[in-house]
């Protein structure tokens, strides 16, 4: 079974639709949560962070929960730009530091 | 801001060389990672090293080897090139002082080998 699982999509939806996306983590031990986005070609760059208490940053609110494993992201009013593909990330404690274990990643499209 | 940089954003080798791929940062990151990319199967975590000199084979080392002499750098070795080692590299780091550090990502390397 895979550590982080991501619905691959493509999600398909128009301009101001709201859209959601999962990921679930095998591993009750984790630690910390992020969601990052890539556009094609390029390198991930931070989303934002993942909090037990959910957070919210303009359009896009991100939950955990903790009982069930895993992590939400929620787009609001979707835009043309938010296409790219969404990585969900899980930070597992190991010896001194952390390892991080990426999601594959579910891919949003927004079309006019 | 964070500067993850990487020698070079495209590179063509030939089957057999030793092919050797810089990280720089300039956030005094203890932490350093290697990942490797490919279609359909994610980001694949080669090596990491959360301190000088120290370095843990990630769920891809066969074929990989890093070196971190300083703490500014960690460096990714393909000891005999072959082709299925062609991939996107990418490289980050992440503080191990702050309690759920987000990872900072350099602009990757297209590596082809020929």
């Amino acid at each position: 079974r895979k550590e982080v699982e991501q619905d691959p999509g493509p999600f398909n939806v128009p301009e101001g639709a709201t859209v959601a996306f999962n990921c679930t983590y095998s591993n009750s031990a984790s630690q910390s949560f992020f969601w990052y986005r890539q556009d094609c070609r390029k390198e991930p760059k931070l989303l934002m962070s993942v909090y037990s208490s959910g957070n919210e940053d303009g359009r896009f609110t991100a939950q955990l929960n903790r009982a069930s494993q895993y992590i939400s992201l929620l787009i609001r009013d979707s835009k043309l730009s938010d296409s790219a593909t969404y990585l969900c990330v899980v930070n597992l404690a190991s010896g001194g530091s952390y390892i991080p274990t990426f999601g594959r990643g579910t891919s949003l499209i927004v079309h006019p | 801001d964070v500067k993850v940089t990487q020698s070079s954003r495209y590179l063509v080798k030939r089957t057999g060389e030793k092919v050797f791929l810089e990280c720089v940062q300039d956030m005094d990151h203890e932490n350093m990672f290697w990942y490797r990319q490919d279609p359909g199967l994610g980001l694949r975590l080669i090596y990491f090293s959360y301190d000088v000199k120290m370095k843990e084979k990630g769920d891809i080392p066969e074929g990989y080897s890093v070196s971190r002499e300083k703490k500014e750098r960690f460096s990714l070795i393909l000891e005999s090139a072959s082709t299925n080692q062609t991939s996107m590299y990418l490289c980050a780091s992440s503080s191990l002082r702050q309690v759920g550090a987000p990872q900072h990502f350099g602009d990757g390397t297209r590596l082809s080998i020929l």
